[in-house]
């Protein structure tokens, strides 16, 4: 069955650096989601991609969906405080199942 | 526009007994999804209902039910329970399905099997 893989799992960063967290799947996906889940909270929409290439921007939040729409980044520049929490992409396989990647958590060092 | 609610929020059961919770999805939401969360296995999909049909299915065992009424609510059966059942489970409200466009996730519910 589908499968997506994220990494790290873990991502350590000095306030004020930038870090990327990656997704892949072992099959093409129709489309992609990333969510934020703050400690103690729940999963929280921040974008959904859907073209072969697209790339998205929220303020410091850079997405990108591949050509061949089996994979995926998040890129956040300039890490805040606010960053702090576990990020996840979810594909899309063609039989309509959205498949959640294992997380990346992220903690900022002030 | 209120939010998606889950009831209860917390959860203590014994082995062998079964659960029911319950969801209750934003006003206009077709699509109601359950996801199992634990920090060993992340989140992982149940079941998704649309217009009170099961439309996807992930890979649980039957002790894993649920069902979808006429005015969107969901609610989930857990039968013979577990240890390994203990979990955050959420749910999740979408206007046209789960992979189609954003989820809104509810605050879940906190089982605990002893």
């Amino acid at each position: 069955g589908q499968q997506v893989m994220q990494i790290p799992q873990y991502q350590h960063v000095q306030e004020g650096e930038d870090f990327t967290t990656y997704c892949n799947s072992s099959t093409t996906l129709s489309n992609i989601q990333w969510y934020k889940q703050r400690p103690g909270g729940h999963p929280v929409f921040l974008i959904q991609l859907v073209k072969s290439g697209e790339v998205k921007k929220q303020k410091r939040l850079t997405f990108q969906f591949g050509e061949a729409k089996k994979n995926s980044s998040l890129h956040i520049t300039a890490t805040q405080t606010t960053d702090v929490g576990t990020y996840f992409c979810a594909g899309r396989s063609n039989d309509y199942k959205l498949s959640f990647g294992a997380g990346t958590t992220v903690t900022v060092r002030a | 526009k209120a939010g998606v609610t889950q009831t209860p929020r917390y959860l203590i059961k014994t082995r062998g007994q079964q659960v029911t919770l319950s969801c209750s999805p934003i006003s206009g939401h077709r699509s109601v999804s359950w996801y199992q969360q634990t920090p060993g296995q992340g989140l992982q999909f149940l079941f998704e209902y649309f217009s009170e049909t099961q439309r996807n299915k992930g890979n649980f065992p039957g002790r894993f039910s649920g069902r979808q009424f006429s005015n969107s609510r969901s609610e989930m059966n857990v039968s013979t329970l577990e240890l390994g059942d203990s979990a955050l489970y959420l749910c999740a409200s979408s206007l046209r399905g789960q992979g189609n466009n954003e989820q809104f996730f509810g605050p879940g519910t906190r089982l605990t099997v002893l």
